[in-house]
Parts: structure tokens; C-alpha cells; sequence
């Protein structure tokens, strides 16, 4: 069966720092891997995804991840956080035809 | 393009009341997914509707929960009778098939159960 473990569930961070969320996953199976974005009172939104091909992927608003297939990891990471980007950020694998989510990281950025 | 529309966004009920949540999908997507989100926890899966056939509906609790897929386009998710632990956001989303495609997800309907 296939899992997704968040590591962190709280990061609080200062305004231009660097950030990572860690993800680590479990599948037997080829993966697909999702990041996606919930602001408060919202839905989720797609932040990236890993389908195929280069492993680094990138966000327009500066986010990025790397898949790890040896160390099953699929972490988040922004060289320098804005206030804007304070929301709960959850890493999700696809499998049997659903999205599998972690528990979720609340970002915090502080100015 | 408008996105996955649901209603109402916010529901207050009374403990063993129904209650009943809509969602439109975005046009053209015909796969389409109900989700339950606990306070401080992940989305997980209710049930999937590939058009208007219910493919995954194994984490539906059948006693208290429905849902039906009319024409293969809206949904609705209907909980009777409510109970106190039912009370969480439950969000709807679409893809155009239930591939690969990227899910969008609707803003949730936040149910509280008195």
C-alpha cells in the first residue's frame, strides 16, 4: 500500500530565509508525486508535480522539488520565503486512481 | 476557465439532521472525486465518479453516506443521519480522467455538527 509521511507538521521560518519540507513516500509501484497548497479558508492548489523525466521540478513562485528515488523523498524547498507563502503544504502520491496525502506542514513565515 | 465550484461553504447542523453537498466540476473533466478533510489531517478519498459510474467508493461509509453523480457532470454528497464526528471539510475535485491528470480541487464545504 502505498503512504506519504510528512516529517514536520509545524515550520516556522523568518521572511527571505531558505525553507525545506521534507516528504517521504512509500510505493511499490511507479509514482506520481504532488505538491499542493491550502490557504486558510481555501481548497488545495497545485503546486508542482513529478510525473517523469528530470527529477528537480519547479513552481512559477520560486518552489521547487526534488524526486529521490533511492531515498523515496519528494521534499519542497524555496531558497527565500515570503509572507504570502505562510499556508499548510501537503505532499500527495497518486495511487489507485486517488491522491494518498501526508498529514500536512504548516509554513509560517515571520517577518 | 472557472474552477470547481461547491455549496454551501459552510454548513451548522444538529446531531442525527441530514445534510447535503454540491459540486460542480469543471467543464469537460470527467473524473470526479469527493474528499474528507479532518482538522489537521490530509485529504482522503470518499468516493470516485468516472462519468457517472462510482469506480472507488470503498472508504464511503454506506450506512450514513451517499452520493450520486447525475449525467455524469454535478454531484452531491449527502450524510443522514449527521453525527458529531462527521463534522470536517469535505472537498470535491476534478480531472479530466483519472490518470495522471491533475486534480483541482474545490474551496470544501466546512461541516459542524452540534
Amino acid at each position: 500500500a502505498q503512504s506519504v509521511t510528512q516529517l514536520d507538521s509545524q515550520v516556522p521560518v523568518f521572511e527571505e530565509a531558505p525553507v525545506e519540507l521534507r516528504c517521504n513516500y512509500s510505493s511499490s509501484v511507479s509514482v506520481y508525486l504532488f505538491w499542493y497548497v491550502q490557504y486558510p479558508n481555501q481548497g488545495l492548489q497545485l503546486l508542482l508535480k513529478y510525473l517523469s523525466g528530470s527529477t528537480l521540478v519547479k513552481s512559477i513562485n520560486g518552489f521547487e522539488a526534488e524526486f529521490n528515488k533511492s531515498q523515496t523523498s519528494f521534499h519542497l524547498r524555496k531558497p527565500s520565503v515570503h509572507i504570502s507563502d505562510t499556508a499548510e503544504y501537503f505532499c500527495a502520491v497518486r495511487g489507485g486512481g486517488k491522491l494518498i496525502f501526508g498529514q500536512g506542514t504548516e509554513l509560517s513565515v515571520k517577518p | 476557465e472557472a474552477g470547481v465550484v461547491q455549496s454551501p461553504r459552510y454548513k451548522i447542523i444538529e446531531k442525527k439532521q441530514p445534510v447535503a453537498f454540491w459540486c460542480n466540476p469543471i467543464s469537460g473533466h470527467n473524473t470526479l472525486y469527493w474528499y474528507l478533510q479532518n482538522l489537521g489531517q490530509g485529504p482522503e478519498l470518499l468516493i470516485r465518479y468516472e462519468n457517472e459510474e462510482a469506480v472507488d467508493d470503498s472508504q464511503l461509509p454506506k450506512d450514513r453516506f451517499s452520493a450520486e453523480r447525475l449525467k455524469g457532470v454535478d454531484s452531491t454528497l449527502k450524510i443522514q443521519p449527521a453525527e458529531l464526528g462527521d463534522s470536517a471539510v469535505y472537498l470535491c475535485a476534478s480531472s479530466r480522467t483519472g490518470g495522471s491528470d491533475t486534480q483541482y480541487f474545490g474551496p470544501g464545504t466546512r461541516l459542524t455538527v452540534l
